[in-house]
């Protein structure tokens, strides 16, 4: 019973540097969604997705790529890395829309821009 | 700008003691409000609210909200180590499937 893994763990990277946050969830989860977790901002919404082959913008998403081309699985691309995308990003899945029910949440990747 | 603001930021209290802590939110669609508990890694959810007035409990967790006044509140009884956490409230608006989180609050847990 695997819920939502987020790969890689860590990451560092160079300033302009691309690279994808790999996300998967087994809950057949509808709702899929990434935020990025900086110190004194709370939990911020980059994309969302409400099923396969849709996808919108939430709070913060300049810089950032999605696609949903499986139920399973909503990857987030850096298109050009910059410092201040250095954050904790977490994924997250819910049956369905928030507010029917709770979000489940990946463990986080730590990323580092310098 | 939909605001979730929950005090105190940070808490140290005792093994035993017992903890209230406090989450006010200004949305302009209130769909539901969710209590999640942040070790070191994932949120885990803890309780989600949408009705006034309602008490969740699990254990020595509860939590009402008030929707007149705006505000939830999130009570730990008997305080243990494992308690130890950032405790995250978020607001469900229903815009966008957004859920509008707040900075959290530290609770630490001493012997």
């Amino acid at each position: 019973n695997a819920g939502v893994t987020q790969t890689p763990k860590f990451q560092v990277l160079k300033t302009g540097q691309s690279m994808t946050l790999q996300c998967a969830q087994d809950m057949n989860h509808e709702y899929m969604s990434w935020y990025r977790q900086d110190p004194g901002m709370g939990l911020r919404l980059i994309h969302y997705s409400v099923g396969a082959g849709i996808t919108d913008q939430g709070e913060v998403p300049n810089g950032y790529n999605v696609s949903r081309s499986t139920t399973e699985d909503f990857p987030l691309r850096l298109l050009s890395a910059a410092p201040s995308q250095t954050s904790v990003y977490f994924c997250a899945s819910s049956y369905h829309r928030t507010g029917n029910s709770p979000l489940h949440f990946g463990n986080g990747t730590r990323l580092t821009v310098t | 700008e939909d605001k979730v603001v929950q005090s105190p930021l940070s808490l140290v209290v005792h093994e035993g003691d017992t903890v209230t802590l406090n989450c006010s939110y200004e949305v302009t669609n209130f769909r539901s409000l969710l209590w999640y508990k942040q070790e070191k890694k994932a949120p885990t959810f803890l309780f989600m609210l949408t009705s006034s007035g309602i008490e969740k409990k699990s254990g020595r967790l509860s939590s009402i909200l008030d929707k007149k006044e705006l505000f939830s509140i999130l009570n730990i009884t008997a305080t243990q180590t494992g308690d130890s956490a950032v405790y995250l409230c978020a607001v469900d608006t229903g815009t966008a499937s957004k859920l509008t989180f707040g900075t959290g609050t530290r609770l630490q847990v001493t012997l």
